[in-house]
């Protein structure tokens, strides 16, 4: 099992800041099969990159992905005030796994 | 517009069954795998399982391989998740997803999902 470490837990930031997101793989993710979801209290989850840097269909140009091997990134160039939420990512070369998650807060 | 809508959650003893539903709309049903992912209280997503367009292949999580059986009706356009001998670790909100592989295996991303149906094990 691919097992996907997120770090940091929580980032505390402001709106206007730029966010990085790290998940790190137990294995090398072949093909960069890897996806990022956006999560919100009371919606359904939202996918944001997959394939490590392809944005998904109405994802903001802000959102970007990059990465390789074990090592991936989520940025968020510059925070909006709906961009606080939880983030996974997601790795679907050997079966599925997900990140624990990194929750974006507002300092 | 693509849309998934869940049902059949509710509160339920544990070692008890339920079945969980999944009705999907605006694609093409029968042309995709499809999967369910749980997320527990507080907790992060967990991925429960997978099936491919045409039921042949289908994959568990090890936490609920030989409880949990996923299967699915594409003339109804609908996915299934039959749960037995339920435990209070599988006390969650379950969403349904699509997989966009287009082999229609599931080893793609997942994307849209459904907003959900709890599940609650508890006496």
């Amino acid at each position: 099992e691919i097992v996907l470490t997120q770090s940091p837990g929580t980032l505390s930031l402001s709106p206007g800041e730029r966010a990085t997101l790290s998940c790190r793989a137990s294995q090398t993710v072949s093909g960069n099969f890897l996806a990022w979801y956006q999560l919100k209290p009371g919606q359904a989850p939202r996918l944001l990159i997959y394939g490590a840097f392809n944005r998904a269909i109405g994802i903001p140009h802000r959102f970007s992905g990059s990465g390789s091997g074990t090592e991936f990134t989520l940025t968020i160039s510059r925070l909006e005030p709906e961009d606080f939420a939880v983030y996974y990512c997601h790795q679907y070369i050997r079966s599925q796994t997900f990140g624990q998650g990194t929750k974006v807060e507002i300092k | 517009e693509e849309q998934l809508v869940e049902s059949g959650g509710g509160l339920v003893q544990p070692g008890r069954s339920l079945r969980l539903s999944c009705e999907g709309s605006g694609f093409i049903f029968d042309d995709y795998a499809m999967h369910w992912v749980r997320q527990a209280p507080g907790k992060g997503l967990e991925w429960v399982s997978g099936i491919s367009w045409n039921s042949d292949t289908t994959d568990y999580a090890d936490s609920v391989k030989g409880r949990f059986t996923i299967s699915r009706d594409n003339a109804k356009n609908s996915l299934y998740l039959q749960m037995n001998s339920l435990r209070p670790e599988d006390t969650a909100l379950y969403y349904c997803t699509k997989d966009n592989a287009a082999s229609g295996r599931p080893i793609g991303f997942f994307d849209p999902w459904g907003q959900g149906t709890l599940v609650t094990v508890s006496s």
